[in-house]
């Protein structure tokens, strides 16, 4: 009965390829999130989406590109993927519109890139 | 700039005892607060959310506490048990995207 659940939770991939990550909440929540950790552990943004529209897209390289089919999935797609990818992707989903309500993470994928 | 600091980095209590998690930030307009506990490999899990208005929020056997003004909160442990075993994260958002910053985290370690 997950309420937020990433897949895969790893992946390991040559650098070059283009690979999916899926997120779906079943919270019923109106924003969505994802966010990369860092070596240092932090956490940082990297996109929102309220009910499927963009409204976070912070300096990230433009092979990175979420999709949002419906306001319970928020997808990222990561194109020609480099070593500097390799991290752990969390989504997050949240009530309200942004910045608002608690937020409720997934438990992670780990990206591996070779 | 905007930060967030942790102490202590890391914390190991007998079993049964109240303990107290510091985190501070700079620039006091914060517009929420919210503490998170991780589990090795596993994702964050929420264990409250303190808006900018509010001075404590309670969950349990735990407590958190904001003051703005001193750019502290705590939180606070009760009657702790090894199932409390994990690392806490304090996260501040200074405006409504939710762009957060992350303290470092408490490892914490309760001792049967």
């Amino acid at each position: 009965d997950t309420a937020v659940s990433q897949t895969p939770k790893y992946l390991v991939t040559q650098m070059g390829n283009d690979k999916s990550i899926k997120c779906e909440q079943n919270l019923g929540h109106d924003t969505m999130y994802w966010y990369k950790q860092d070596s240092k552990k932090f956490l940082k943004i990297m996109f929102s989406y309220n009910n499927k529209e963009l409204i976070i897209n912070e300096t990230v390289p433009n092979r990175f590109s979420p999709k949002s089919p419906d306001k319970a999935h928020l997808n990222l797609h990561i194109n020609s993927l480099e070593l500097g990818d390799s991290a752990v992707y969390f989504c997050a989903s949240a009530a309200g519109g942004p910045g608002t309500g608690e937020l409720f993470f997934g438990e992670g994928s780990r990206l591996t890139v070779l | 700039k905007q930060e967030v600091t942790q102490i202590p980095a890391a914390l190991s209590v007998p079993e049964g005892e109240n303990l107290v998690l510091n985190c501070s930030f700079t620039d006091s307009a914060i517009y929420n607060l919210q503490w998170f506990r991780q589990d090795p490999g596993k994702g964050l899990t929420s264990l409250l959310l303190i808006q900018s208005s509010q001075r404590e929020q309670t969950s349990g056997r735990l407590n958190a506490s904001l003051d703005k003004s001193s750019g502290r909160s705590t939180l606070y442990i009760a009657a702790s048990q090894p199932g409390d075993s994990a690392t806490y994260l304090c996260a501040v958002s200074w405006d409504s995207n939710y762009q957060l910053i992350w303290g470092a985290g408490t490892k914490l370690i309760i001792k049967p």
